[in-house]
């Protein structure tokens, strides 16, 4: 099936300090998804991103796919407590677009 | 509109117990996926259905098992309980699947099963 790597596994900023996540992938990838888990919470989702160079922002938040539609990243500008969570990444591959997460990235905030 | 409902939300089994869990999807959605989250392994895909039709399988035994009612209701059941199968399990609803494989998941609060 599809797979996926992301990183960091871990990431600890300070409040106010930007954050950035990476996925990427062997194969070129049709679309990416991110979802953010909440600690305690479930995985909810953020964006999907379809097109070649595609980015989108909401907010502080500033989604990318790449050129070649094999990476993708999630920055953050000024974390806030709020941001706290695992952020993944997901897409769909095989014959019946299965969707595959990254193993996430952890994101603490120190106030 | 009401989200996605997973029950039972906490259970304790004993190894070589089986359960059962339960997802009802967002209404009109027709595909549920179920997924296992461990702290290790992150979340794994356990299987998809749609239409009463399981249309993915992930790489878990055969003691994993699943089924979706005419109701898009879905139920999960793990057989012969082992502590290893201690974890979140998520169920995920979307409308269905699309060519182009961009539907998105609405995800349950999850069900968390201990195994002692």
């Amino acid at each position: 099936g599809q797979q996926v790597m992301q990183i960091p596994q871990y990431q600890h900023v300070q409040e106010g300090e930007d954050f950035t996540t990476y996925c990427n992938s062997s194969t070129t990838l049709s679309n990416i998804q991110w979802y953010k888990q909440r600690p305690g919470g479930h995985p909810v989702f953020l964006i999907q991103l379809v097109k070649s160079g595609e980015v989108k922002k909401q907010k502080r938040l500033t989604f990318q796919f790449g050129e070649a539609k094999k990476n993708s990243s999630l920055h953050i500008t000024a974390t806030q407590t709020t941001d706290v969570g695992t952020y993944f990444c997901a897409v769909r591959g095989g014959s019946n677009y299965k969707l595959t997460f990254g193993k996430g990235t952890l994101l603490t905030v120190n106030p | 509109k009401a989200g996605v409902t997973q029950t039972p939300r906490y259970l304790i089994k004993t190894r070589g117990q089986q359960v059962t869990l339960s997802c009802s999807p967002i209404s009109g959605h027709r595909s549920v996926s179920w997924y296992q989250q461990t702290p290790g392994q992150g979340l794994q895909f356990l299987f998809e259905y749609f239409s009463e039709t399981q249309r993915n399988k992930g790489n878990f035994p055969g003691r994993f098992s699943g089924r979706q009612f005419s109701n898009s209701r879905s139920e999960m059941n793990v057989s012969t309980l082992e502590l290893g199968d201690s974890a979140l399990y998520l169920c995920a609803s979307s409308l269905g699947p699309r060519a182009d494989g961009a539907n998105v998941l609405t995800f349950g609060a999850g069900s968390r099963l201990t195994v002692l």
